[in-house]
């Protein structure tokens, strides 16, 4: 099983609104990824967490604020969007941050993302 | 600067047709090289992946080749069928930076019946 869940697959938001994404993968893999993407674009990083503990954050503006419940699970909590923050947001997990080829990264479908 | 460049931005091939396309990197140092498929609105799925040691790498109809001395990269695409219309992103892994990936502005195919 390669499979990254991603909830929900849409998501339309006001800017005053508070939503959360959902990311779950059962691999056992130690390493998991927000990245967020615009049309035509390759992804962006922002958030990198290995062994459950935030590794690195790419300057993301604190509206974004990402959780790791445990080593299955990866929340980005949204807050007070602004509509250039519309966008496909990717998680993605790999066995570790190493990067070796044994850590390549598998992506899930992505949430689809609109700000009003 | 980490860079990663490829060409052509996008393609058009008719079905059944080969095409190849083109990376060039300048990440140093470098780790490895791989290649990504990413249909429109789903997440990039793993083609390939290659050390330096690596001057080819097939999956299926993919055929991967990378020239480290020349930061070079290409995809060769045999008897392309409608399903190959993506885009496809090449990616370079930093070396002992904790994962860290530079990712190419990827090549739209379009491919046509």
């Amino acid at each position: 099983d390669t499979e990254v869940t991603q909830t929900p697959k849409h998501l339309v938001m006001g800017m005053t609104n508070k939503k959360s994404l959902k990311c779950e993968q059962h691999m056992g893999h130690r390493a998991m990824y927000w990245y967020k993407q615009k049309a035509k674009k390759p992804p962006e990083l922002m958030f990198v967490y290995s062994y459950e503990k935030l590794s690195i954050n790419e300057s993301v503006p604190s509206r974004f604020s990402p959780e790791c419940p445990n080593s299955s699970l990866l929340n980005l909590h949204l807050h007070a969007l602004q509509p250039e923050d519309s966008a496909l947001y990717l998680c993605a997990s790999s066995q570790g941050r190493g990067q070796g080829k044994e850590n390549i990264q598998y992506f899930g479908a992505g949430t689809r993302l609109s700000v009003l | 600067k980490n860079q990663v460049e490829q060409s052509p931005q996008s393609l058009i091939i008719l079905e059944g047709k080969n095409c190849t396309l083109q990376c060039n990197y300048t990440v140093s140092p470098f780790s490895n090289l791989r290649w990504y498929k990413q249909d429109t609105g789903r997440g990039p799925v793993s083609l390939t992946i290659m050390t330096f040691s690596e001057n080819t790498k097939s999956n299926g109809r993919y055929t991967a080749t990378l020239d480290a001395d020349t930061k070079q990269s290409s995809l060769h695409i045999t008897a392309s069928q409608l399903s190959d219309s993506a885009s496809y992103i090449c990616v370079v892994s930093v070396y002992n930076q904790g994962g860290k990936l530079i990712f190419g502005q990827g090549t739209e195919l379009s491919v046509k019946p």
